[in-house]
């Protein structure tokens, strides 16, 4: 059983702060990786998706991944209230086709 | 624009009635799908289809069926036999040469009533 442990949260963190979201998975044979942020009552958009050890930076956003140690994480920099949201992390095992298994996600508060 | 419809947004279903979700996408992807969202919960699979006329069960399809006649078009069966149907469904679809990811609807939620 393929599986992807979040904690639930929330993790809380100021204005500015950095937040730091993780995120492990249960089997080596892993394809790629992905973030997504999902607002109250809303759908899950995509905001990340790393496919390489190391690190992958998008704006305020940075991707980390270490396939040895089965982890993946993402950073907020410089956060916003905004950015409040759960934050789900999916990771895709298939070659040549797409089938994700998610976590159950970090809810992330950020306070003014 | 191109998307993920679903319809209707917020639906209620009597005990023993069968109820049906609408997916609708126009972004010409091939692979499409169900997830199932329960409060506080991550998403689980519950259908997905590679390619018309053809669908394989999820980890919770038991009370669910679909079908795939149209490349556009993924509707889900909720059947009495789902004992707690009440939740947030979602369609996504995806297509390998247009970028890693789903794309999502704006999801359909169920409640019995």
């Amino acid at each position: 059983q393929k599986e992807v442990e979040q904690n639930s949260g929330p993790l809380s963190v100021p204005e500015g702060a950095i937040a730091s979201l993780n995120c492990t998975y249960s089997d080596r044979g892993s394809q790629s990786f992905f973030w997504y942020r999902q607002y109250s009552g809303k759908s899950p958009e995509l905001i990340m998706f790393i496919y390489s050890n190391g690190d992958k930076e998008d704006g305020r956003f940075t991707a980390q991944l270490n396939k040895a140690s089965q982890y993946v994480s993402l950073l907020i920099r410089d956060s916003q209230p905004s950015d409040s949201a759960t934050y789900l992390c999916a990771v895709n095992w298939n070659t040549g086709f797409q089938k994700l298994v998610f976590g159950t996600g970090t809810r992330l508060l950020v306070s003014p | 624009d191109g998307g993920i419809t679903q319809s209707p947004k917020y639906l209620f279903r009597k005990e023993g009635q069968n109820v049906t979700l609408s997916c609708e996408q126009n972004l010409n992807h091939d692979a499409m799908y169900w997830y199932r969202q329960d409060p506080g919960q991550g998403l689980r699979l519950i259908y997905y289809s590679q390619i018309v006329n053809d669908f394989q069960k999820g980890d919770i399809a038991e009370g669910y069926s679909v079908s795939r006649e149209k490349k556009e078009s993924f509707p889900l069966t909720v059947t009495s036999a789902q004992k707690n149907p009440t939740a947030f469904y979602l369609c996504a679809s995806t297509a390998p040469l247009t970028g890693p990811g789903y794309t999502f609807g704006s999801g359909t939620r169920l409640t019995v009533v």
